[in-house]
């Protein structure tokens, strides 16, 4: 992708509510990849969720599912039953086609409140 | 069981003295990167590589330089560090860049330039 675009720099939340947080990209590339990243206070990058451009469903694991509109070219992650443990910064990382440069937006600071 | 390795974690340099990052993986990947993170930021790509002795600029590559002279590492240098340089450098590493999910990143390398 050449350009990711993540336009909510901060979320709240309230504990156990659902919640989304918007991804959109911008490539050329016919076969892409979209990743989800969580990255906590401490530093780390926690893998969440991958879809393929050419993946027909949603990709889903436990309680985050990704929310693939490609002709709209988003690519937003849902969170169901939010956590304090999900406070975080979340990062839409993309990339595809003949060089798989990995081009990351600016990110999403989500807050879960009790 | 490694994955991701980064040395140095932290660094002090003083403008204008070098360095370099080192980044070893042992998943026998093929494409690896180099991003920097600047406070309340997303990851920005400094240099990537897509195999062995092969590197190419992403999109911060200015004052920065890479080798890829063994598969399984990636060296980043700095020849002459500055203070804009201060940075928290990540490496990560992929079998198929992003057309398939997988992606792992190191712990980070923070780096204060003086």
């Amino acid at each position: 992708a050449q350009k990711i675009t993540q336009t909510q720099p901060g979320m709240f939340v309230q504990e156990k509510e659902a919640v989304t947080l918007d991804c959109t990209y911008d490539t050329s590339d016919q076969s892409y990849g979209l990743f989800w990243y969580k990255q906590p206070s401490s530093g780390e990058m926690i893998f969440l969720i991958y879809q393929g451009s050419y993946d027909e469903q949603n990709a889903t694991e436990g309680r985050y599912s990704l929310n693939f509109q490609k002709a709209r070219k988003s690519a937003n992650l849902v969170i169901s039953a939010s956590q304090l443990g999900d406070s975080a910064m979340y990062f839409c990382p993309s990339g595809g086609g003949a060089t798989n440069k990995l081009i990351f937006g600016t990110g999403t600071l989500l807050a879960v409140q009790p | 069981n490694a994955g991701v390795t980064q040395t140095p974690k932290f660094r002090v340099l003083k403008t204008g003295q070098s360095m370099t990052l080192l980044c070893a993986q042992d998943m026998n990947h093929e494409y690896m990167y180099w991003y920097r993170q600047d406070p309340g930021m997303g990851l920005r790509l400094i240099h990537y590589s897509v195999g062995e002795g092969t590197t190419a600029k992403g999109e911060v590559p200015d004052g920065y330089n890479v080798s890829r002279l063994k598969k399984q590492n990636f060296l980043l240098g700095l020849e002459s560090a500055a203070p804009s340089q201060t940075s928290v450098y990540f490496c990560a590493s992929s079998s198929q860049g992003a057309q398939t999910g997988e992606l792992f990143f190191g712990e980070g390398s923070r780096l204060t330039v003086l």
